[in-house]
């Protein structure tokens, strides 16, 4: 099963913030927090990932809560090319992983 | 740098017979983790391999297997092709050190 649990879908208006949540409760002190994104079919496109600080890059915000139970993925200027479906995930990065992923969130950005 | 290249995009088979997917990873890459997605079950985990060794595997039958080579490219067999085999087969690399997951652009299986 999933660690991850998202929303199924949001709306977002263009060049507004899309806040995505994500509630990971049973998260385990050494699982970093990945997001990812896919559009129609293609294969799933890295966005961001962080442990337990708030981390920025060029396409994203993560935002971790202090106990780690869940996080929010901001897209600052939401465009309609964001328009794709959402996963966020927990893993392990030493040595082996199992990746599973959850149902992910579909966020609409409207014009 | 080259991304993950997934061979073939597209293909179609009949049920009872095998078929093989190929995935290159980005070059320096000795991870390969490959999905199942469908419609009614999202994004499925079914193996993943590093250094020619299998390290975890998904809850599928051992109609699926798969296999890496000494180059870290991979390769994914499904025996006895069923309809619900129809999917999309995604193979991810990852760098060493981090759990980023390189997607290529997967294999789309339609079983008739």
């Amino acid at each position: 099963d999933a660690k991850t649990t998202q929303p199924p879908s949001m709306d977002c208006a263009e060049g507004r913030a899309a806040n995505l949540p994500c509630n990971h409760s049973t998260i385990s002190g050494n699982e970093y927090v990945y997001w990812y994104r896919q559009i129609h079919s293609q294969g799933p496109q890295y966005i961001i990932h962080g442990l337990k600080n708030n981390e920025t890059n060029e396409m994203a915000s993560l935002i971790i809560t202090e106990d780690r139970k869940s996080s929010t993925l901001i897209l600052p200027h939401a465009t309609l090319r964001d328009t794709a479906v959402y996963y966020c995930i927990v893993r392990d990065n030493t040595g082996g992983f199992k990746t599973i992923f959850g149902a992910g969130t579909r966020l609409f950005v409207k014009a | 740098k080259a991304g993950v290249t997934q061979t073939p995009r597209y293909l179609i088979k009949t049920r009872g017979q095998q078929v093989t997917l190929s995935c290159s990873p980005i070059s320096g890459h000795r991870s390969v983790s490959w999905y199942q997605q469908t419609p009614g079950q999202g994004l499925q985990f079914l193996f993943e391999y590093f250094s020619e060794t299998q390290r975890n595997k998904g809850n599928f039958p051992g109609r699926f297997s798969g296999r890496q080579f000494s180059n870290s490219r991979s390769e994914m067999n499904v025996s006895t092709l069923e309809l619900g085999d129809s999917a999309l087969y995604l193979c991810a690399s990852s760098p060493v050190g981090t759990g980023e997951l390189f997607f290529g652009e997967g294999s789309r299986l339609t079983v008739l």
